[in-house]
């Protein structure tokens, strides 16, 4: 069964708009941690932000912050003020013991 | 976080023959993964890269086809063996640190290969 579900494949945004890219969730622990990687067309994978399944507020890393909805089991990215740098594929990932499990992924679109 | 390097950044191989991967760390590390990731497709775990032991493999990959070393805590490699097309893809290593409370995991740039 799929443990991390991204619903949009691709999105195109218009520049300097907000943006959000969905993600849900299954797991069966308390605690666990999901984490936003970034990945443009060169192929490294960029490390975005990390939200703890205790963590009481959504975290925020500059443009970049995590909608955590625990009870629906979603954990949104949310870009504000796009650029077209922000042009990359996106993946959500969940960490399972000392692993972490990667969802497919939504290819964004930054569109001047 | 660590500064990672992979060698090569990118190959072209013929069927049948292996590649070697190297990835160095600037610091010592307590995890070091392997994954993979096909055209178009997603990150799939290949192995955790133990330091003085063997590898934990993940379901479907075998220590014949992808044998891994970690001598020391800076140091993996990764050889894909006998290859053929369907191992086309980017490979990248991954470190993590052990105590950090958010678990997360540092790439490095990956390595392309493409096999004819």
């Amino acid at each position: 069964a799929q443990k991390i579900t991204q619903t949009q494949p691709g999105m195109f945004v218009q520049e300097k708009e907000a943006v959000t890219l969905d993600c849900t969730y299954d797991t069966s622990d308390q605690s666990y941690g999901l984490f936003w990687y970034k990945q443009p067309s060169s192929g490294e994978m960029i490390f975005l932000i990390y939200q703890g399944s205790y963590d009481e507020q959504n975290a925020t890393e500059g443009r970049y912050s995590l909608n955590f909805q625990k009870a629906r089991k979603s954990a949104n990215l949310v870009i504000s003020a796009s650029q077209l740098g922000d042009s990359a594929m996106y993946f959500c990932a969940m960490r399972e013991d000392d692993k972490i499990i990667f969802g497919k992924g939504t290819r964004l679109h930054i569109l001047p | 976080s660590a500064v990672i390097s992979q060698k090569p950044s990118r190959d072209i191989c013929q069927r049948g023959t292996s590649l070697t991967i190297q990835c160095q760390v600037d610091s010592q590390v307590t995890m070091m993964f392997w994954y993979r990731q096909q055209p178009g497709q997603s990150l799939t775990l290949i192995a955790t890269a133990n330091q003085g032991s063997e590898a934990t493999y993940e379901s479907g990959f075998v220590i014949d086809k992808f044998p891994i070393s970690r001598p020391n805590l800076t140091f993996s490699t990764l050889t894909v063996s006998n290859m053929s097309p369907e191992d086309s893809s980017i490979y990248l290593c991954s470190v993590g640190r052990a105590g950090s409370t958010r678990n997360e995991q540092f790439f490095g740039p990956g390595t392309r290969l493409t096999v004819l």
